[in-house]
């Protein structure tokens, strides 16, 4: 079974300026989720998807931070305009659902440098 | 605030013995918890859940207890290979207003030495 896919790999990018990373879970997983993890952190969840509708963004900085599920499958988050704080790794990940201790699959994840 | 805290510092072990990570936390009423293995330049890998009514699970070499009193899971590895070098990741689940959220913790750093 394929895994989750997320592109770019690695980004560097100026502060203000903007970027997409990409992500397409695992095939009949109904639940995406986009984490932060900055170095030498765990994971922070930024927003969860319930197949195309949003489940909790509440740590997601909405200001500069947009995400969306289109037709429920692939999904994509966007920064614009970027500051040096977001410097991180972008990770994806899929389960089957939302459901009480659901096991989370992630992708390689998308590491982020602004300079 | 709530907190999720694991070993701050790195574990080295010798081969072939058991390894003990902890992860304890406060002001948090979790419904489960999972342990992650997470090596350099890749996503987290999940290892176990366990939950609220469960004092202890097992996988081949890997065991977690609960205590929901202490508000503690211990991870143990027992006769630990060098390829069990990683970074454990402890993570909390508990059903939110919209959905079930998973809080990590930073992580502990296992080094198996031959």
């Amino acid at each position: 079974e394929a895994g989750v896919a997320q592109s770019p790999r690695y980004k560097i990018i100026e502060k203000r300026q903007s970027v997409a990373f990409w992500c397409n879970p695992i095939s009949g997983h109904a639940t995406l989720y986009w984490y932060q993890q900055i170095l030498g952190q765990g994971p922070k969840l930024l927003i969860q998807f319930q197949n195309n509708g949003v489940v909790d963004d509440s740590q997601l900085p909405k200001d500069r931070f947009s995400a969306e599920r289109l037709k429920g499958v692939d999904s994509t988050l966007k920064i614009q305009p970027a500051k040096l704080e977001d410097s991180a790794v972008y990770l994806c990940a899929s389960s089957f659902g939302p459901g009480l201790g659901s096991e989370q699959y992630f992708g390689p994840g998308t590491r982020l440098t602004v300079t | 605030s709530q907190k999720i805290e694991q070993n701050s510092e790195a574990l080295n072990i010798q081969e072939g013995k058991t390894a003990t990570l902890t992860c304890n936390y406060t002001n948090y009423s979790p419904a489960y918890l999972q342990w992650y293995r997470q090596d350099p330049g890749r996503g987290p890998v999940f290892l176990l859940l366990i939950r609220e009514n469960e004092k202890e699970k097992r996988k081949e070499r890997l065991k977690v207890t609960f205590d929901t009193t202490l508000k503690q899971s211990l991870f143990h590895i027992t006769a630990s290979q060098p390829a069990d070098s990683a970074t454990y990741l402890c993570a909390l689940g508990s059903n939110s207003n919209s959905g079930y959220a998973l809080n990590f913790g930073k992580g502990t750093s296992l080094l198996v030495t031959p």
